[in-house]
């Protein structure tokens, strides 16, 4: 198994550009999430999907987009890129509640890093 | 609202030292507590975690937490600090309502363990 894996590793925007961050489990866990990190801040959730098809609004969803149009993938999409969208963003997948009482952990990729100009 | 405090930003400490690393946290209902290491330019780990059951929760790579009610503590020890233990840590509670498993994260704690 890869886990989650996350492309690109690194990216520099230009303000006003978009993009979209990949992000793709292969271990058939229906939850997914997007987080950003910065510095000396911890881990703010952006998005959640519960399943394919259903996604709702973390902490600080403005200015990023999300789909989940299978259990697999899980994109983030950030259109009109600002300063403010400079950070580590991390993917992370766990099983939902039906799927066992492990749900609780998330296992996450490796981050993308993103640099807005 | 709920919230997850790490009081120290960063923890310098020698190898085979002990450490302490503190986190407190609110929550009115039973809750579901965390830590994740995170390793330079990695993603996150799970460490170790307390559902239920023994208030001591022992994890990977010598690490152990107590979960104490009372002082609305989960604090994360080690006995002998090794330099590969160098590292950031985050402590995280599981959000209460709403959707099942998403996560509260401290701002975390920086590790160094110096020879």
């Amino acid at each position: 198994n890869a886990g989650v894996t996350q492309t690109p590793k690194f990216r520099i925007l230009k303000i006003g550009q978009s993009m979209t961050l990949q992000c793709a489990q292969d271990m058939n866990h229906n939850y997914m999430y997007w987080y950003r990190q910065d510095p000396g801040m911890g881990l703010k959730l952006i998005y959640y999907s519960v399943g394919a098809g259903i996604t709702d609004k973390g902490e600080v969803p403005n200015g990023y987009n999300v789909s989940r149009s299978t259990t697999e993938d899980f994109p983030l999409r950030l259109e009109l890129a600002a300063p403010s969208q400079t950070s580590v963003y991390f993917c992370a997948s766990s099983t939902g509640p039906k799927q066992g009482r492990s749900y609780n952990e998330q296992f996450f990729g490796p981050g993308t890093r993103l640099t807005v100009l | 609202a709920q919230s997850v405090t790490q009081l120290d930003s960063q923890v310098p400490v020698f190898e085979e030292a002990p450490v302490e690393l503190r986190c407190n946290y609110s929550s009115s209902v039973s809750v579901y507590l965390f830590w994740y290491v995170q390793y330079p330019n990695q993603g996150l780990q799970l460490l170790l975690k307390y559902l239920s059951g023994s208030t001591l929760v022992k994890g990977i790579n010598g690490f152990e937490a107590e979960f104490n009610k009372s002082q609305t503590s989960f604090h994360l020890r080690k006995p002998s600090v090794h330099i590969s233990d160098t590292a950031e840590y985050f402590c995280a509670v599981r959000r209460e309502g709403g959707s099942q498993g998403n996560l509260i994260f401290g701002k975390g704690t920086k590790l160094s363990v110096k020879p």
